[in-house]
């Protein structure tokens, strides 16, 4: 059974820093690409960062690019967004996904609020 | 980036009925890597369809993708009461992801 807990979240003021982290089990976490998405209150979801299995590779949306770093430590089997330079409309539940786009290996997180505020 | 446009952006149908999403995008996507997602109110997102067509472990047959290139459809062929959430579509491109804005389906 897939499990991912998200961890991190919090009120930080505009012009902020915080690291997020994503805990995983129940799966080979070494195996398989790992993604951040985010969802405004009341809004749609918005990919955020994406990780190759190894952390040879990393993409970001562009919306977060230059300000938000993706990593993983596979030995811990943990995932990691540190996002600074943090602006009001990044204020989201930030979810940490494991997917294998291949098939359907798709497992989700519960999520952490980032409240980017003033 | 592709850009993925979602229609309608509200449903209101009745258990029973037929629901029609549609999902079109900006450029070709590969049918490979085009999913849909249900998501309820305070749930993370659940993964119903990948590959355009290929229902995940456990998703009923009522729901069903289609598709190629630009124009993608997902059809839940009788809604049950559970059935009535926000529905997304995504792509996945040169190691980029999108979401569409959503549509939701709602009791009438």
């Amino acid at each position: 059974q897939v499990q991912l807990v998200e961890s991190g979240g919090g009120v930080v003021q505009p012009g902020g820093s915080l690291r997020l982290s994503c805990a995983a089990s129940g799966f080979t976490f070494s195996g398989y690409g790992m993604h951040w998405v985010r969802q405004a209150p009341g809004k749609g979801l918005e990919w955020v960062a994406f990780i190759r299995y190894d952390g040879s590779y990393k993409s970001y949306a562009k919306s977060v690019e230059g300000r938000f770093t993706i990593s993983r430590d596979n030995s811990k089997s943990m995932l990691f967004l540190q996002m600074n330079s943090l602006r009001t409309d990044d204020t989201a539940v930030y979810f940490c996904l494991a997917r294998d786009v291949r098939n359907d290996f798709d497992g989700w997180g519960q999520g952490t609020l980032v409240t980017v505020s003033s | 980036e592709i850009v993925l446009t979602q229609s309608p952006g509200t449903l209101s149908l009745s258990p029973g009925e037929r629901a029609t999403l549609s999902c079109r995008a900006s450029q070709s996507v590969s049918s490979n890597y085009l999913a849909w997602y249900q998501q309820k109110p305070g749930q993370a997102p659940r993964l119903l369809i990948y590959g355009a067509s290929i229902r995940a472990t456990g998703i009923p047959d009522r729901f069903s993708g289609s598709g190629s290139g630009t124009d993608f459809t997902l059809t839940i062929s009788r809604l049950e009461p559970e059935d009535f959430a926000v529905y997304y579509c995504q792509q996945y491109t040169w190691s980029l992801w999108t979401f569409g804005q959503g549509t939701k389906v709602e009791i009438k």
